[in-house]
Order: structure tokens, then sequence, then C-alpha cells
């Protein structure tokens, strides 16, 4: 079975600073990892994935992860948050049997 | 955008009455799923499919039923809704990216 833990439920941060979201998983397979955003009284979208191949991947919003296996982890990072990145985090996994399980997400708000 | 779509957005239900919520997608996913968010506990599994009358349950299924008798129609009824399945309920689909995208959700209040 897999399961994952994101440790910080909320991460205030100055805008223009650095954020780091952390999330660690467990499982005893191959894992798919992603990384979804959920802005007030929307749906869940889908902000970058780590399938295979390159351990860092990018999203099209300056976020960034690296897939970390000897830590078990899939951290999310942005050098530079702006007022807009606020929202909600969550942190999944598949372990390719097409079941998803999330992390309890972790809520970033950016100040001004 | 996956063309998932979900209705009603919004319902408010009284204690031990049925209740239906309907995910319809046009793309021809096999997979489709339920799930609830609450806060403090992310989103948890409900109910998945994998295919036309193929459904299996996840880790929250107690007090719901699903059924899937299209490709494109995935519903999940709750037989008799009680306080605790106030929440918000949103639908997925599996793409052939092996990706779920998400539909916009349904808040279900259950007075």
């Amino acid at each position: 079975a897999q399961s994952v833990t994101q440790l910080d439920s909320q991460v205030p941060v100055f805008e223009e600073a650095p954020v780091e979201l952390r999330c660690n998983y467990s499982s005893s397979v191959s894992v798919y990892l992603f990384w979804y955003v959920q802005y007030p009284n929307q749906g869940l979208q889908l902000l970058l994935k780590y399938l295979s191949g390159s351990t860092l991947v990018e999203s099209i919003n300056g976020f960034e992860a690296e897939f970390n296996k000897s830590q078990t982890s899939f951290h999310l990072r942005k050098p530079s948050v702006h007022i807009s990145d606020t929202a909600e985090y969550f942190c999944a996994v598949s372990g390719r049997g097409n079941q998803f399980y999330f992390g309890t997400g972790t809520s970033l708000t950016v100040i001004p | 955008d996956a063309g998932i779509t979900q209705s009603p957005r919004h319902k408010v239900t009284e204690t031990g009455t049925p209740v239906t919520l309907r995910c319809h997608q046009t793309e021809n996913h096999r997979y489709m799923y339920w799930y609830r968010q609450d806060p403090g506990h992310g989103l948890r599994l409900i109910h998945y499919s994998y295919g036309v009358k193929d459904t299996d349950k996840g880790e929250v299924s107690d007090g719901y039923s699903v059924s899937r008798s299209k490709t494109e129609d995935f519903l999940l009824t709750l037989e008799s809704a009680t306080s605790s399945q106030t929440s918000v309920y949103f639908c997925a689909i599996l793409s052939r990216d092996d990706e779920q995208y998400f539909g916009p959700g349904t808040r279900l209040t259950v007075t």
C-alpha cells in the first residue's frame, strides 16, 4: 500500500521569497508522483508529475519538484512566489495500480 | 479541461434521504473515481470504476454505492444521507498519460 505525508499544513511566505512544500511517501513498489493545486472554490489542477526519467520536473509557472528515491520525497519548490500562488497544494502517489493516494494538503499563503 | 462535469454543483438535503451525484465525461476514459474532500483529511477515495459495470471500493466506501452503466457516466449514491457525509465530492478520470483530472466538485450539505 502507498501513503503520502505532507508535514506542513500551513505555510505563510512573503511575496518574492522562496518556498518549499514537503512531501514524503511510502510505497513498496515503483511509483508515479504528482503535485496538484487547488484554488479557492475550484477543483484540483495538475501542477507537475514524475513518471520516469529526469528526477527534476518543472511546471509552466515556475514550480519544480525533485524525486528523491532514497529519501522517498518529492518536495515542491519555487524560488520566488507571487500573490497568485496562494492556494492549497496536494501531493499524490500512484503505484501504477490506477489508485491514487493523496496527502492532507498544504495551504500556501503569500503575504504582500 | 478533460471534459468532466458534475451535477448538481450544490445540494442541501435532510438526514435519511437518498442522494445521487452524477459525474459525466466526454472523452471515453476507462477509469473514473469518486473522492470526498474534508478539512484535515485531504482527498479520500470512495469508489472507483475501471469500466462499465466494473467498480471497486476505496478507503471510505461505507454508506456509499456507485453505478456505471455507460462509459461516460459514473453515479455516486448515498442511500440514506447522514451529517457525516457533508463534504465536497470530486469526480476524476484517469487519462491515457496516467494523470488524474478532476471535475469542479459538488458541495453537499446534510442537515
